[in-house]
């Protein structure tokens, strides 16, 4: 029943390392988002794809890629991990912006 | 200067009364507006929608000034519940993504 679900939950990993996080939606939401919570609570867009087309690239090391294969799924991927990359990355997605984002629960990375 | 700027708190006020948070927003040609709730270690949810005639859902009541640029929200009778960071949104006409401010941090004490 979870509308946006992300895994894993929680990533400790050491830095140098390659990971994976993945996100699925079932709202049927054309649009999907990755966004990274820092310390500092800043929320800030990554990523965002519209039905699998990539729409939104912020200025982000390309150490990081996403991957949407399909309108349900987006996945993000990075590599060489690296110490300032622990944060609370979370999945979003929307059908039009004027009603919001539904976000996942949250995946916290610590890189050790 | 960001993009959505908010006291970033923390308010500490007592069970019962009513506290009122602000948020400015830099860009004139923003769209839409939300205010959405943090609870530690959640993920951001809508809490609700502010529109310009302004609108109220249960205690929670919140105002947008254009002209002025910024968002408000009244929490009226605050509840132990209420406690947890509330973040102003703000989106840019085409622009499809959110621009979320810092939060304000909330605690309602017994």
């Amino acid at each position: 029943d979870t509308a946006v679900s992300q895994t894993p939950k929680y990533l400790v990993t050491q830095m140098g390392n390659d990971k994976s996080i993945k996100c699925e939606q079932n709202l049927g939401h054309d649009t999907m988002y990755w966004y990274k919570q820092d310390s500092k609570k800043f929320l800030k867009i990554m990523f965002s794809y519209n039905n699998k087309e990539l729409i939104i690239n912020e200025t982000v090391p390309n150490r990081f890629s996403p991957k949407s294969p399909d309108k349900a799924h987006l996945n993000l991927h990075i590599n060489s991990l690296e110490l300032g990359d622990s944060a609370v990355y979370f999945c979003a997605s929307s059908q039009e912006i004027s009603r919001g984002y539904t976000f996942g629960s949250g995946t916290r990375l610590t890189v050790v | 200067r960001k993009e959505v700027e908010q006291d970033p708190g923390p308010f500490n006020v007592p069970e019962g009364a009513t506290v009122a948070f602000n948020c400015t927003y830099s860009n004139s040609a923003s769209q839409s507006f939300f205010w959405y709730r943090q609870d530690c270690r959640k993920e951001p949810k809508l809490l609700m929608s502010v529109y310009s005639s302004g609108n109220e859902d249960g205690r929670f009541t919140a105002q947008l000034n254009r002209a002025s640029q910024y968002i408000s929200l009244l929490i009226r009778d605050s509840k132990l519940s209420d406690s947890a960071t509330y973040l102003c949104v703000v989106s840019l006409q085409g622009a499809q993504k959110l621009v979320f401010g810092q939060g304000t941090r909330l605690t309602i004490n017994p």
